[in-house]
């Protein structure tokens, strides 16, 4: 059973703020790590998709780097704005010849205060 | 809007009954990935389907079965019905089966057993 774990679970933000939180994976058969921003009464939608150590992706005021070495990805959001609330979910994908399915961890759920 | 389609997007039906959720994925994706998400937790990959054969399988139920058709729409079919499966379906597509490949996520059905 993977596990994938991100803390925290839940995160309060004053706008204007920078945050990062954190998406923790199995550090061997690394295949791909996805980073999927999920608001609320919709689906998620992907934000980055990383699958070498060492890995910066940024969007805008959204970044994440990747550690395949020691398992764990951050996402950093710079100047918090309200429209930001959201769920993060991070999702690990492995090699090793089973499932091409991702796993997800249960999600970051930040709320961005004004 | 992704531009995955799933239906119904609501669904009350009653223990021991059978649905199927109906899925139709992005133009020109060949990949259907079926997720899980019951209440606190993650979501849970299922099953995926490309260009019509199963690829892999996660933990789907032996009363759940699915299939991928000729012009890539996917069902979801659930039978003797529990409780517990009551929770949010997500269909999600993709170009390609692989470890760069970005999946987009319908606006899921919604099941509630009763």
């Amino acid at each position: 059973i993977l596990n994938v774990e991100q803390s925290p679970q839940s995160l309060h933000v004053q706008e204007g703020d920078s945050t990062n939180f954190t998406c923790s994976f199995p550090s061997s058969n690394f295949y791909a790590l996805h980073w999927y921003r999920w608001e609320t009464a919709k689906s998620p939608e992907a934000l980055f998709v990383m699958t070498l150590n060492g890995d910066e992706k940024k969007k805008g005021r959204i970044s994440a780097t990747l550690n395949t070495k020691e398992g764990y990805s951050y996402l950093y959001i710079k100047g918090s704005q309200p429209e930001d609330s959201a769920t993060y979910l991070c999702a690990f994908m492995y090699s090793g010849g089973g499932a091409d399915g991702l796993t997800f961890g249960k999600g970051t759920h930040l709320i961005i205060q004004p | 809007d992704s531009g995955v389609t799933q239906t119904p997007k609501h669904l009350i039906t009653a223990t021991g009954q059978r649905v199927t959720l109906r899925c139709s994925p992005r133009s020109g994706d060949l990949s259907v990935y079926w997720y899980q998400q019951s209440l606190d937790q993650g979501l849970q990959f299922l099953i995926q389907y490309y260009n019509g054969e199963e690829r892999a399988k996660g933990n789907i139920l032996e009363r759940f079965s699915a299939q991928q058709f000729p012009d890539l729409h996917s069902e979801l079919n659930l039978s003797s019905l529990e409780l517990g499966d009551s929770a949010l379906y997500f269909c999600a597509s993709s170009v390609f089966s692989g470890r760069g490949t970005e999946a987009f996520f319908g606006q899921g059905t919604r099941l509630t057993v009763v």
